[in-house]
């Protein structure tokens, strides 16, 4: 069974708007997340790795201001794209360890209009 | 720079046929590497991985070969069946299984019945 669960599964937004996404954890306590977001026909990208109780580390070239993570408990993070704009529609995928490799949710399609 | 890369965007076996699927990596401090299946809109499945100390992985029908000289690592499928039609990505990470996953841009895999 699923041992990632994300939501919503997908959502559309004016721009300019902000939209959370959860990811949670089922039945294990992941002190790191990561949030990847993938373009079409392209690989997942590693956007942010989050961290329970500190501050999320962001890749090179992914806007910290703009993507907004949150780790406030050991089985929730959330990701939000403040002020959205059509560019930033996209797949967004969360993913923790529970042991061994990443396991993922089943990811937000978000489109931006 | 993709330092994982998979060359073949598409293949198409016949049902009960063998599938191998391509990856080679640019990054030599890779020794963790996996191979994850997804389905449209959902997120990546892990199939199978395998220690840049080997250089095979079995498990069922799944093996993964690795050529650490070569950067390269291959994923068979024996029989092949309708149901592994899917989008394979490849990934690697440097540091083991505990670090940050590279992925490469995935093989669509189409099993005709």
């Amino acid at each position: 069974g699923a041992v990632v669960s994300q939501h919503p599964s997908r959502v559309i937004c004016k721009s300019g708007t902000s939209v959370k996404i959860e990811c949670r954890s089922l039945d294990f306590q992941a002190t790191t997340m990561f949030w990847y977001r993938q373009f079409p026909k392209q690989s997942l990208m590693l956007m942010a790795t989050s961290n329970e109780g500190s501050k999320a580390t962001y890749e090179q070239g992914v806007e910290k201001d703009k993507f907004l993570i949150n780790h406030a408990s050991l089985t929730l993070s959330t990701l939000t794209v403040t002020s959205a704009h059509p560019e930033d529609s996209s797949f967004y995928i969360c993913s923790a360890r529970q042991r061994g490799p990443l396991h993922f949710g089943n990811g937000t399609r978000l489109t931006v209009t | 720079d993709q330092q994982v890369k998979q060359n073949s965007p598409s293949l198409s076996v016949q049902e009960g046929r063998i599938s191998i699927l391509n990856c080679d990596y640019t990054n030599s401090m890779f020794d963790y590497f996996l191979w994850y299946k997804k389905y449209p809109a959902e997120g990546p499945t892990f199939l199978i991985s395998i220690s840049s100390i080997k250089d095979k992985n079995e498990d069922g029908r799944f093996t993964v070969f690795l050529n650490k000289s070569a950067k390269h690592l291959s994923l068979h499928i024996v029989p092949s069946q309708p149901g592994d039609s899917a989008v394979y990505f490849c990934a690697a990470s440097a540091g083991g299984s505990n670090y940050k996953l590279t992925f490469g841009k995935g093989t669509l895999l189409t099993v005709n019945p």
